[in-house]
């Protein structure tokens, strides 16, 4: 039971340039996340799938597009980086019922633009 | 909306010291409290959570967090803090009773937790 994984781990890229960022969690929730982590910032949601075929935008959603690409892999991609999206990139999975709810994190993703 | 405020950027503490680090947080509907922790160059690991119930909630790593309704907070604490508890933590809030609701998060404060 691996939970959340993202890959890439790092990642430099130019201005222009695109890229798509993976997360997968075996953990069967219906829930899925983005976020980025800047200095001083927290997290902040980039866009989230609150189910399988639905995705909505969170507070920073310029500039990047998502795919939930079936129940357990959610992808998130910069069309033409800029160096305003260098961040840490985290991805989540969530489930909630009557018992209880939390979020679990990936390991994340450090994209440096140049 | 719900907003997380985390009124300290940064508490420097000694080892051995207690050490209480604050969230106050707003919303107009029932919410969900949690801490997080984040130790350098990794990811986010949860301490606590509070869903429903006491108010005292205890967590990992001898954390413990009290929700108080009247003054919205969600105080973190630990009553003797080791070097090793020097990290980021996170205060987040989420939608009550609600599937697939986003965390809402504080913008952290770093411990230091020094000999």
């Amino acid at each position: 039971n691996a939970g959340v994984t993202q890959t890439p781990k790092f990642q430099v890229l130019k201005t222009g340039q695109s890229m798509t960022l993976q997360c997968a969690q075996d953990m069967n929730h219906n829930s899925m996340y983005w976020y980025r982590q800047d200095p001083g910032m927290g997290l902040r949601l980039i866009y989230y799938s609150a189910s399988e075929g639905t995705t909505d935008k969170g507070e920073v959603p310029n500039g990047y597009n998502v795919s939930r690409l079936n129940k357990r892999e959610f992808s998130l991609r910069l069309e033409s980086a800029a160096p305003s999206q260098t961040s840490v990139y985290f991805c989540a999975s969530s489930e909630w019922h009557a018992g209880g709810y939390e979020q679990y994190f990936g390991p994340g993703t450090r994209l440096t633009v140049t | 909306a719900q907003s997380v405020t985390q009124l300290d950027s940064q508490v420097p503490v000694f080892e051995e010291a207690p050490v209480e680090l604050r969230c106050n947080y707003s919303s107009s509907v029932s919410v969900y409290l949690f801490w997080y922790v984040q130790y350098p160059n990794q990811g986010l690991q949860l301490l606590l959570k509070y869903l429903s119930g006491s108010t005292l909630v205890k967590g990992i790593n001898g954390f413990e967090a009290e929700f108080n309704k009247s003054q919205t907070s969600f105080h973190l604490r630990k009553p003797s803090v080791h070097i090793s508890d020097t990290a980021e933590y996170f205060c987040a809030v989420s939608l009550a009773n609600q599937a697939g609701t986003a965390l809402i998060f504080g913008k952290g404060t770093t411990l230091s937790v020094s000999s």
